[in-house]
C-alpha cells in the first residue's frame, strides 16, 4: 500500500460544484501539503499545514480551502469549481528531521471542471 | 525566498553520465538542497540531498559548489527510465519560511 493515498485519482466535475480532494498519510508526519501541477509546469503550493492546527496558505490559495482532520489525513476543498482549476493535484509529506525534510507525495488526484 | 534556476530541457544518450545544473545564489545557510523527479503520470520522488558536502547515493550524486550557489545533479549512467522531470529545490526543514516551491524544472530526455 501506498505511504500517501489520495482519493479519487481522478474526477470530473462540473463549474460550480463543490469537490473535495482526499488525502491520508501512512508515514506518522506531521507535516502536509497540498500542490498543483498545470500541464508542462512545475508544482505550485495550495496549502500546507505543519500540525493538525496549523493552517498556512501557499502561492495559490485563492478559490480553495483545507481541513486537517487528524495527523494523518489533510483534505483540499474547492468550494465552487472553475475551468482554471483543472489540473492534477498532489498531496505530500515531510518530516522535518528526516534526510533535510524530504517530502514524499502521493499519486495525485487529476481533476477536470467542465 | 530563494529560487533555483535550471535550464528547461537536456538530453543524454544512453548510459552516458549525465551533468544537470541549478543555481540557487541566494541560497541561506540553512537551506538544503533537494533534488527531485517526476516521472510520466506520477508524483515527484525523491533523489538526493545535501547542504555543504557532496553526496553519494544508488541514484545519483550531487555536488555542490565550495560557495553553495549552485550544484550539478550527476547520473552516471543515464537509462531510459531515468527520462522525467528533474526539479532542483531548496528546503529549510525546520523553519516556518520553509521554501516549499518547485520551478519548472529540467526535461530530461534519454536516447538509445
Amino acid at each position: 500500500d501506498a505511504d500517501v493515498t489520495q482519493t479519487p485519482r481522478n474526477r470530473i466535475t462540473k463549474t460550480g460544484k463543490r469537490i473535495m480532494l482526499e488525502c491520508s498519510q501512512t508515514k506518522g508526519h506531521d507535516r502536509m501539503y497540498w500542490y498543483r501541477q498545470d500541464p508542462g509546469l512545475g508544482l505550485q503550493l495550495i496549502y500546507y499545514s505543519f500540525d493538525v492546527k496549523d493552517i498556512n496558505k501557499g502561492e495559490i490559495s485563492d478559490g480553495y480551502s483545507v481541513s486537517r482532520q487528524a495527523q494523518a489525513k489533510f483534505s483540499l476543498s474547492l468550494e465552487s469549481a472553475i475551468p482554471n482549476q483543472t489540473a492534477l493535484y498532489f498531496c505530500a509529506t515531510s518530516d522535518p528531521l528526516n534526510r533535510g525534510g524530504e517530502l514524499f507525495f502521493g499519486e495525485g488526484s487529476r481533476l477536470t471542471v467542465l | 525566498d530563494a529560487k533555483t534556476t535550471q535550464p528547461n530541457s537536456m538530453e543524454s544518450n544512453e548510459e552516458e553520465p549525465v551533468h544537470l545544473p541549478c543555481n540557487h545564489s541566494t541560497i541561506s545557510g540553512t537551506d538544503y538542497i533537494h533534488w527531485y523527479r517526476q516521472l510520466p503520470s506520477q508524483g515527484p520522488e525523491y533523489v538526493i540531498h545535501g547542504l555543504t558536502s557532496n553526496v553519494n547515493n544508488r541514484m545519483a550524486s550531487l555536488a555542490i559548489a565550495e560557495d553553495r550557489k549552485s550544484s550539478t545533479l550527476i547520473l552516471h549512467r543515464a537509462t531510459l527510465r531515468d527520462a522525467a522531470v528533474y526539479y532542483c529545490i531548496l528546503r529549510d526543514p525546520t523553519g516556518t519560511a520553509s521554501k516549499l516551491t518547485f520551478g519548472t524544472g529540467t526535461r530530461l530526455q534519454v536516447t538509445l
